[in-house]
């Protein structure tokens, strides 16, 4: 069984300013991870995504994350937010091996992002 | 890049009627698909994973005869809510699996069904 936690459920920050968002992961197998964002009332689009090789990914509009097997740990970032990235986001893991939870994707909570003018 | 549709984005219904959502594939051929449903403020739930041409797997607690899933083919997945209840009011929102990427789970998203039942 697999299980993500976003530690913040809201993160407000002023336009420009860095910010980071926190996930840990918990996994008895070996796994692959994500990050996504969501817009108000929208599906949901990747951001970016880990499955092997360097432990720091870049992703789209300008987002990178680090993974940390140690910490079980895949924080997301962005050394200059703007007004748009405001969103939902949303960590996700899955497995790598086979078996039931093959394929399928485990969310956390969600962390509202506000970007301030 | 792979996209999906669902249809229709928004739709209200009376108490005790069905509704069908669909779920397509436009440019790919997915042998996978999941539903899931999101409640305000909260994650994705994971409801069932839909696989073209056999029966589709619910998750624990989801019942199979209130959510009817057919996936009749590689690019169609349908979601029918039977005897809808206001409690059954939510997001919903499909995923298909990337067929190059069957060993990542890479998920493409739809844009999320809004059903409220009154």
């Amino acid at each position: 069984a697999q299980s993500v936690t976003q530690l913040d459920s809201q993160v407000p920050v002023f336009e420009e300013a860095p910010v980071e968002l926190r996930c840990n992961y918990s996994s008895s197998v070996s796994v692959y991870l994500f990050w996504y964002v969501q817009y108000p009332n929208q599906g949901l689009q990747l951001l970016l995504k880990y499955l092997s090789g360097s432990t720091l990914v870049k992703g789209i509009n300008g987002f990178e994350a680090e993974f940390n097997k140690s910490q079980t740990s895949f924080h997301l970032r962005k050394p200059s937010v703007h007004i748009s990235d405001t969103a939902e986001y949303f960590c996700a893991v899955s497995s790598s091996a086979g078996g039931t939870s093959y394929g399928k994707l485990t969310f956390g909570q969600g962390t509202i992002l506000t970007v301030h003018p | 890049g792979a996209v999906v549709s669902q249809h229709p984005s928004w739709v209200i219904c009376k108490s005790g009627t069905s509704v069908k959502i669909e779920c397509r594939s436009l440019d790919f051929q997915a042998t996978t698909m999941f539903w899931y449903r999101q409640f305000p403020k909260k994650s994705l739930m994971l409801m069932a994973t839909s696989n073209e041409g056999s029966k589709a797997t619910y998750e624990q607690g989801v019942e199979k005869d209130k959510f009817l899933i057919n996936h009749a083919s590689l690019t169609l997945s349908t979601l029918t809510v039977t005897s809808a209840h206001p409690e059954d009011s939510s997001f919903y929102i499909c995923s298909a699996r990337d067929p190059g990427g069957e060993r990542s789970g890479e998920q493409y998203f739809g844009p999320g069904t809004r059903l409220t039942v009154t």
